[in-house]
């Protein structure tokens, strides 16, 4: 079965500041998904990469899939108190519409 | 429904009580998911249906854990004679047929006491 590791596990960054989070899977990737999570809430959807080198962004969040390292990164500009949550990321379980393999999320704190 | 709608939002339950948590899903979504996400974990993949038809029970934990969608709509995941472990916030996720878009609702939190 497919695994997604996350990384970093959780990240403190100041408000203003760039950070960068990585979602590697241990198979090919044939679609990835970034979603956002508030404590005790369910999950917002961000993106999703379905192609090698596709890159995407949604205001300050910007997405990239590197099919061959079968990896993805998230990348957030100028940090702002509403980034604050989990994020995580997902792939198709059976590279069908089958529902989704996560991983277990980066938890982001951002500090005034 | 605008959204992917759960009840309760919370439930405790004593340690041997049958619980049984109600999502229903958009309007017009075939594909219907249960994740359970365990504190500070992702959420882990129980079951699928496409309308009426379990189509994929893989993930559920054990034979305590059941689910139906017995009109193709709303469904129900029953948990009999719960135990500590199967507290966890339980996720349903929805989706048109085919298609790669999901979307979830808020959870239930499920506490065992």
């Amino acid at each position: 079965s497919q695994e997604l590791e996350q990384s970093p596990q959780s990240l403190i960054v100041q408000e203003g500041k760039n950070l960068t989070i990585n979602c590697t899977s241990s198979k090919t990737l044939y679609g990835l998904y970034w979603y956002k999570q508030k404590y005790g809430e369910g999950l917002i959807f961000l993106m999703m990469l379905q192609k090698g080198g596709e890159e995407k962004s949604h205001e300050k969040i910007t997405a990239k899939l590197d099919e061959k390292k079968q990896q993805s990164s998230l990348h957030i500009t100028a940090s702002q108190p509403s980034h604050a949550g989990i994020y995580l990321c997902g792939a198709a379980r059976g590279g069908g519409a089958d529902g989704l393999t996560f991983g277990k999320g980066t938890h982001l704190i951002i500090q005034p | 429904g605008a959204g992917v709608s759960q009840s309760p939002r919370y439930k405790v339950a004593k340690r041997g009580q049958d619980v049984a948590l109600r999502c229903d899903p958009i309007s017009g979504h075939v594909s219907l998911f249960w994740y359970q996400q365990a504190l500070g974990q992702g959420p882990e993949f129980l079951t699928y249906f496409q309308n009426e038809a379990q189509l994929d029970k893989s993930g559920l934990p054990s034979d305590r854990f059941f689910a139906e969608r017995p009109e193709g709509s709303v469904s129900t995941l029953k948990i009999q004679r719960t135990q500590q472990e199967d507290s966890a916030v339980y996720l349903c996720a929805s989706s048109l047929a085919g298609s790669y878009g999901y979307t979830f609702g808020s959870g239930t939190r499920l506490t065992v006491v």
